[in-house]
């Protein structure tokens, strides 16, 4: 059954190091999305893309972040410099048009 | 908000008991999806509802969708150990966007 990966499972970096969290959505979908989830908290929008650019973002999404589709099958997202509320449970999902949307297993980013 | 808020945030019952969870929503939408969540784990689809759908079920699972209510509910029958998780709605609205709601925290007591 095809699945949306996630690399790496869990990363820890320095407060204001970058980091490039890795989704390799399922091939034939065309909407690409990043949630996170701070502990114990609920699962929050950041941003969808579709057709090599931004559809729709969220307050959260700043400058500090930012999305790539780098080739026709990754999706990264960038945080360019941390801070210690980063820390959260990133969420690349995918979808066909106005289907389930299909959610990888996550990366853990811990900012120390 | 365009999210979705689920009621209760917590809800414990014996295994075989059934298990209902609410989702209340605000804007129009194109569909509504249950997503389930095991403590520190990825999210797995359990059911999409349409707009135009009243009712769906897919296993143990029926969920239901009154529109003019902007409401959706959950059922889960014969509840299993193995069903302690926290379940989120998630609607979806135009342009493929989806949101997720606050979640209901199950859990089933053997």
């Amino acid at each position: 059954e095809p699945e949306v990966t996630q690399t790496p499972s869990h990363q820890v970096t320095q407060m204001g190091q970058e980091v490039i969290l890795r989704c390799v959505p399922i091939s034939n979908h065309l909407y690409f999305y990043w949630y996170r989830q701070i502990l114990g908290q609920k699962v929050e929008f950041l941003v969808s893309f579709y057709n090599n650019e931004i559809s729709e973002k969220s307050e959260i999404f700043d400058d500090q972040f930012s999305v790539e589709r780098p080739d026709g099958s990754n999706f990264t997202l960038k945080i360019r410099s941390t801070k210690l509320e980063d820390s959260a449970m990133y969420f690349c999902a995918s979808t066909s048009s106005g289907t389930e949307a299909f959610f990888g297993q996550g990366t853990r980013l811990t900012v120390v | 908000s365009q999210q979705g808020e689920e009621d209760p945030q917590a809800l414990s019952i014996q295994e075989g008991e059934n298990a209902t969870m609410n989702c209340s929503y605000k804007t129009s939408i194109n569909n509504l999806q249950w997503y389930r969540q095991n403590s520190g784990r990825g999210l797995v689809h359990l059911i999409l509802i349409r707009s135009n759908e009243r009712e769906k079920h897919s296993g143990r699972l029926r969920v239901t969708l009154d529109t003019s209510k902007k409401s959706s509910s959950l059922l889960i029958t014969a509840s299993r150990a193995a069903d302690t998780a926290s379940y989120f709605c998630a609607t979806g609205v135009t342009g493929n966007q989806f949101y997720f709601g606050t979640g209901t925290s199950l859990t089933v007591i053997p």
